[in-house]
């Protein structure tokens, strides 16, 4: 079954500091991968898509990095901001049929003062 | 650029009561898709049309939810009767391609279901 596993589920950190999130997935095959930042109340707003052959890609103080050999990425945040609260979720692209999307439950942050 | 329109951004209902979700994608974006976002988990697709016809319904619960997409621009979701357990954020999202894989994904802000 394709799954989309992501952690932690929630982070609390203070501003200005970095962090990481994870994101496990077993999509087979494997078309990209994107990270999502969704506000509080809000759609999700694309941040990176990854295809096989990136490995990091940046936007901004967010860098994706993507190991397709192991199946996993990460999403790490430099320098924290207030606006960065806000549930980050990994999307992968693929499956059998080539064209699903399947969403992880996604990793909460809250960025403290 | 206008973005993913959709509305009632809030909506609440007793439970088998009736609600109606509109929808007015990117202009020019032929592929729309209904999610459905419980409370702390990532979207799960209910339905994805391309200009008015449907692609993929697999996972759309037919004995309760309905919806179409007349004229190939904008889309209704349609829930009766609704359940508690259909309480969730309601996420419209277009793209210009065919397949989502290939293009980027716009959403909309969502309409909020809570059924009491």
């Amino acid at each position: 079954k394709n799954q989309v596993e992501q952690s932690p589920q929630s982070l609390i950190i203070l501003e200005g500091k970095n962090c990481t999130l994870q994101c496990n997935y077993t999509v087979s095959p494997f078309s990209n991968l994107r990270w999502y930042k969704q506000d509080t109340g809000r759609g999700p707003v694309s941040l990176t898509i990854m295809t096989f052959s990136e490995n990091t890609k940046s936007n901004g103080r967010y860098t994706a990095t993507l190991d397709a050999d192991t199946k996993q990425s990460s999403l790490h945040i430099t320098a924290s901001q207030l606006s960065d609260s806000a549930s980050y979720i990994c999307v992968v692209s693929g499956g059998p049929a080539g064209n699903k999307l399947t969403f992880g439950g996604g990793t909460r942050v809250l960025v403290k003062p | 650029e206008a973005g993913v329109a959709q509305s009632p951004r809030y909506k609440i209902i007793e439970k088998r009561q009736s609600v109606a979700f509109w929808c007015n994608p990117i202009s020019g974006h032929a592929t729309l898709y209904w999610y459905q976002q419980i409370l702390g988990q990532g979207p799960k697709l209910l339905i994805q049309f391309q200009n008015n016809g449907v692609v993929d319904d697999s996972q759309l619960p037919k004995d309760r939810f309905s919806a179409e997409r007349l004229k190939g621009v904008d889309s209704t979701l349609k829930i009766q009767p609704a359940k508690l357990e259909d309480s969730a954020v309601y996420l419209c999202a277009s793209s210009f391609g065919k397949w989502a894989n290939t293009g980027e994904l716009f959403f909309g802000e969502g309409s909020r279901l809570t059924v009491l």
